[in-house]
């Protein structure tokens, strides 16, 4: 069983849509929590981070649960421009700060 | 700042060739990665290092080793290749103080 899990996808929504995924992992040492977005053939780059709490910034909403050790990201209002791979990301916290990385979530908003 | 860059970008080598990938940073940060990105898998950690002149094995450190000798690069190395090292191969480095990691834009290696 991989430690971080993730509907590979593809979503495939309009523009203007809605849309959510989620992630569980099954480490309950893991302490940090990010989700990170990757466009075609390029590099990862932090999206945001997930706090207990929960977080907003701007269209996009993250949230740790926890107890259920799932995390998940809304995206209100999509653009065709938030079409990429969502990477769901924890970390433990050790001496070397390694991050384990889902294998990704495709989004695809059309016209 | 150029931040993260890798070299070279596209590579093909023959199965039991021999290659090195640099990983350079300009940002000061102290901790560096190897990762390695294969469909349907994510990425998966190879070797890291928290400081000049150390190491440590990641995930999948096996057919590869790598060199930290100066603070702002950290070199993997593929002794003999093998087909199942064809994958893309990304660098990422942090500061201590920040749990964000940066990575360079990738080393697309073919093994045949």
């Amino acid at each position: 069983r991989k430690e971080v899990e993730q509907d590979p996808g593809p979503f495939n929504v309009p523009e203007g849509a809605t849309v959510a995924f989620n992630c569980t992992y099954s480490n309950s040492a893991s302490q940090s929590f990010f989700w990170y977005r990757q466009d075609c053939r390029k590099e990862p780059k932090l999206l945001m981070s997930v706090y207990s709490s929960g977080n907003e910034d701007g269209r996009f909403t993250a949230q740790l649960n926890r107890a259920s050790q799932y995390i998940s990201l809304l995206i209100r209002d999509s653009k065709l421009s938030d079409s990429a791979t969502y990477l769901c990301v924890v970390g433990r916290m050790d001496s070397s700060y390694k991050l384990i990385f889902g294998s990704g979530t495709r989004l695809l908003v059309r016209p | 700042n150029a931040g993260v860059t890798q070299t070279p970008k596209f590579r093909v080598l023959k199965t039991g060739q021999s290659m090195t990938l640099l990983c350079a940073q300009d940002m000061n940060h102290e901790y560096m990665y190897w990762y390695r990105q294969d469909p349907g898998m994510g990425l998966r950690l190879i070797h890291y290092s928290v400081g000049e002149g150390t190491t440590a094995k990641g995930e999948v450190p096996d057919g590869y080793n790598v060199s930290r000798l100066k603070k702002q690069n950290f070199l993997l190395g593929l002794e003999s290749a093998a087909p199942s090292q064809t994958s893309v191969y990304f660098c990422a480095s942090r500061t201590k103080n920040s749990y964000e990691q940066y990575f360079g834009p990738g080393t697309r290696l073919t093994v045949t």
